[in-house]
């Protein structure tokens, strides 16, 4: 158990619909980061907070966005869902923002699936 | 440009015998931290073995060890007397600095091992 815990673990819905994914990063850490697992794609990086704000962006598409409250959980907003979006969506934490030792330990994942 | 070259899609072993999964990156960075990740068929990543650019010595964790060879963009990961848990999938993935703004990974395609008993 890395202490990263998503919420919730599967999701279906359907295309044109919005849909919210949880994370709580282990105990200590300030940044989260979130990634898209696809088949075509692998392993992308959408999005990093880092104590509540905007560290570092990757792929991520216009439709997504995200945001890390005071409390340091987090949450990916993904909206006006295609077919494509389905994937496995991990939200990783660490302990800073960019040390090149930090290590992410990631949640368990939330798969979600667009009908 | 792909940075992170994983060229074993998948792999056997026997039980108990060391295996080697290769990972080759492409980096103009001095600075650069290299991470091994397995994932199960469970689905959740889970952080092996991490290997820092400036390290001298080869990064060990248990069973686990990270050949590493600079001059060569490669970071190895070997598992020794493997065991029927550690088939997965595992991924090679680097931190590269960018002006200290972010720490992204950037993953290899993965390489699946399966253990034959």
């Amino acid at each position: 158990d890395s202490g990263v815990t998503q919420t919730p673990k599967h999701l279906i819905t359907a295309t044109g619909q919005r849909v919210t994914l949880r994370c709580s990063p282990r105990s200590g850490d300030l940044s989260v980061y979130w990634y898209q697992q696809s088949l075509d794609q692998g392993l992308q990086f959408l999005i990093q907070y880092y104590n509540g704000e905007e560290r570092a962006k990757g792929n991520i598409l216009e439709r997504f966005s995200a945001q890390q409250f005071p409390d340091l959980h987090s949450e990916l907003n993904l909206s006006s869902l295609e077919l494509g979006d389905s994937a496995l969506y991990f939200c990783a934490s660490s302990a800073s923002s960019g040390y090149r030792t930090d290590t992410q330990y990631f949640g368990p994942g939330t798969r979600l699936t667009v009908l | 440009a792909q940075k992170i070259t994983q060229t074993q899609p998948g792999m056997f072993v026997q039980e108990k015998e060391a295996v080697t999964l290769d990972c080759t990156y492409d980096t103009s960075d001095q600075s650069y931290g290299l991470f091994w990740y397995k994932q199960p068929s469970s689905g959740e990543m889970i952080f092996l073995i991490y290997q820092g650019s400036y390290d001298e010595q080869n990064a060990t964790e248990g069973r686990y060890s990270l050949n590493f060879q600079k001059a060569r963009k490669s970071a190895n990961l070997v598992i020794s007397a493997s065991q029927l848990g550690d088939s997965a999938m595992y991924f090679c993935a680097m931190r590269e600095p960018r002006n200290n703004a972010g720490n992204m990974l950037t993953f290899g395609g993965g390489t699946r091992l399966m253990v034959k008993p």
